[in-house]
């Protein structure tokens, strides 16, 4: 089974929907991260969480919040979508202290 | 500027190849560094990491930091085809435990 899990894998959904992603980990590690990929722009960061009550805004957290429900879970929410969101989104995580992430399988998501 | 630069490639190179991949950087700070390996629709994985200067091998591979250049390297010996995919830089200062990443080279290695 993989340590780190997204669901849903590939979402397509409208202008103004709220949609959540979800993140679960089976690594143990208290540090989850959830990026978007675009083509030519890389992997940037949204939003961080170093422990379940501590959650911090990436370089582009705006239009996007998160919950970090349990140690385990890290979820991300789109609260109003708008097409310039469409993105590949990856949920990552990292054991306090050290540097080395670890990445889920990714989840494509289209707004029309 | 970028704070992180990586060719976008693609690069193609025959079976057997040496494979040099890199990135140069401007953030001084930057301590920690990362190579990822990314195959079409999967997650980035972990290939490479390393501290400050120096290199570090690991089997057919091998990362090289070179500080006073803000500049690093990944270098494949012996290519394969499965060595095909998308590579990523990524790297961070001390202490921050936040990332930025290149924007990925993309390799094929042709049979």
């Amino acid at each position: 089974d993989a340590d780190v899990t997204q669901t849903p894998r590939n979402r397509i959904t409208k202008t103004g929907k709220r949609i959540m992603l979800e993140c679960s980990q089976t690594k143990g590690h208290d540090r989850m991260y959830w990026y978007r990929q675009d083509p030519g722009l890389g992997l940037r960061l949204i939003y961080y969480s170093f422990d379940v009550k501590d959650i911090n805004k990436g370089e582009i957290s705006d239009g996007y919040s998160v919950s970090r429900q349990a140690q385990a879970k890290f979820s991300l929410s789109l609260e109003s979508a708008i097409p310039n969101q469409t993105a590949l989104y990856f949920c990552a995580t990292s054991d306090g202290g050290r540097y080395e992430q670890y990445f889920g399988p990714g989840t494509r998501l289209t707004v029309t | 500027q970028k704070e992180v630069e990586q060719d976008p490639g693609p690069l193609s190179v025959p079976e057997g190849a040496i494979v040099s991949l890199n990135c140069t950087y401007s953030n001084s700070a930057f301590q920690y560094f990362m190579w990822y390996r990314q195959y079409s629709r999967k997650g980035p994985e972990l290939l490479m990491y390393t501290y400050s200067s120096g290199n570090k091998e690991d089997g057919r591979f091998t990362a090289q930091v070179d500080k006073s250049s803000k500049y690093i390297s990944l270098f494949i010996r012996d290519s394969q085809p499965s060595d095909s995919a998308t590579y990523l830089c990524a790297m961070s200062p001390s202490g921050t435990y936040k990332y930025i990443f290149g924007t990925g080279t993309r390799l094929k290695v042709l049979a």
